[in-house]
């Protein structure tokens, strides 16, 4: 859903280990979901992205899960860096919307070493 | 192979002023849409253009905000008689035409500060 002003909620994990990141999109009809990480003062940077019709895909040290059912999706990121700290990003392209994204409410990863 | 290109970086003007923003796609792309985040947000679509064309302009206030693609030249974003509501960062993103035109490539972005 879209987040309404408040804090971003954050997951806090130890540099190495696996993190995921959640994400609840809200049109049944959307058919193609995007995973972006936004640093500090950046653009968001496409992750890895997932068409409707499956329901993962794996990338370099990253998977993005998609359950249709309960129109969920999630990202995996394996042996966590402190790189990795970030806003990720959840959007979604809805079928009948033409190009337009539509953003998650965000989440914040912090790293620690 | 430049990226989306975006400047100013960061833009500050005093109410009723106006602002520009510019965007210039990355090589090969020939779709563009803007988009507006407030501090710990998600992104806000707001309009959608191709080459001397606006295709959704849905989320773009309807009232002095306006946008453009021309056919030589970056994407303008023009916002007049600022206000400080208006202070937030926009980005530009691009895509390809054709099958891969969901996946939105974005630029830096411009902070605009409206004293």
């Amino acid at each position: 859903g879209e987040s309404v002003g408040l804090h971003l909620p954050t997951l806090s994990v130890q540099e190495g280990d696996n993190s995921i990141i959640n994400c609840a999109y809200s049109n049944s009809a959307s058919d193609y979901f995007i995973w972006y990480k936004q640093e500090s003062g950046k653009g968001p940077q496409f992750i890895i992205d997932i068409r409707s019709n499956m329901d993962k895909r794996q990338g370099q040290r990253v998977t993005v899960l998609l359950n249709k059912t309960v129109k969920h999706l999630s990202l995996q990121i394996a042996a966590t860096q402190p790189g990795d700290s970030a806003v990720y990003f959840c959007a979604e392209i809805f079928n009948n919307a033409g190009n337009m994204l539509t953003f998650g409410g965000g989440t914040r990863l912090m790293v620690k070493p | 192979n430049a990226g989306v290109m975006q400047n100013p970086r960061h833009l500050v003007r005093r109410r009723g002023q106006e602002a520009r923003l510019r965007c210039s796609p990355m090589k090969g792309h020939s779709h563009v849409y803007w988009y507006r985040q407030l501090p710990e947000e998600g992104l806000k679509f707001m309009v959608y253009l191709q080459k001397e064309n606006i295709i959704d302009e849905s989320g773009m206030p309807k009232e002095r905000f306006s946008a453009e693609f021309p056919k030589e030249g970056p994407s303008i974003l023009r916002i007049q008689q600022v206000v400080r509501g208006d202070s937030a960062a926009y980005f530009c993103a691009s895509s390809p035409a054709g099958r891969s035109k969901g996946l939105q490539y974005f630029g830096a972005g411009t902070r605009l500060s409206v004293l």
